[in-house]
């Protein structure tokens, strides 16, 4: 049972450059979240997932965009990236109150991101 | 919104010692989740506690709702428990973790 999978775990790119950050999760969950954690700070929400087909902003959204592929993935995607985008992300995913139950979040391990 | 307050910011302790670290949120919530951040990075569920204790090891957790406040419980700690501690509690709303700024904690050996 892996929980959460991001892949890559490290990356680095220069000014300009896009790329896509991938996240799996494999607990049949409805809801999925990216995060960014920038250094001595608490997590930042930049887009939520609440079931398949359906994404929305958070917090700090301006410069990425998100597809939700399937149940299983929501992916992140850097289309211009810049140095203010130096970060950990963070996929986590969660499953909705449906049925009346809830058992709170889980995270993947993270991607470092640097942009130079 | 909802207020999230940890304490202490940072405590550093002898191996062997325990802790209790302290979550204080500003309105009453129906969930509350407690994380560990280990120096790696890796953000770890530690428990899901919307009320009452639970106790995983040398790690319990207690939330009492009506009171607004959660404590971790951290006993006999080891080197590996160093890192930061966040508690998050979950917008029913829309079920968005809403952040405390973390304990520092370091055990020295």
């Amino acid at each position: 049972n892996a929980g959460v999978t991001q892949t890559p775990k490290f990356q680095v790119l220069k000014t300009g450059q896009s790329m896509t950050l991938q996240c799996a999760q494999d607990m049949n969950h409805n809801s999925m979240y990216w995060y960014r954690q920038d250094p001595g700070m608490g997590l930042r929400l930049i887009y939520y997932s609440a079931s398949e087909g359906t994404t929305d902003k958070g917090e700090v959204p301006n410069g990425y965009n998100v597809s939700r592929l399937n149940k299983r993935e929501f992916s992140l995607r850097l289309e211009s990236a810049a140095p203010s985008q130096t970060s950990v992300y963070f996929c986590a995913s969660s499953e909705t109150h449906l049925d009346g139950l809830f058992y709170g979040y889980t995270f993947g391990s993270g991607t470092r991101l640097t942009v130079v | 919104g909802i207020q999230v307050e940890q304490s202490p910011p940072d405590l550093i302790l002898q191996e062997g010692a325990n802790s209790t670290l302290r979550c204080n949120f500003s309105d009453s919530v129906n969930n509350l989740q407690w994380f560990h951040q280990n120096p790696w990075g890796q953000l770890i569920n530690l428990f899901y506690i919307p009320s009452g204790t639970k106790q995983n090891g040398r790690l319990s957790a207690t939330t009492v709702a009506t009171e607004r406040y959660s404590l971790l419980y951290i006993s006999s700690s080891q080197t590996t428990d160093s890192g930061v501690y966040f508690c998050a509690v979950i917008m029913d709303s829309n079920y968005q973790l809403i952040w405390g700024a973390g304990t520092k904690l370091i055990i020295k050996p």
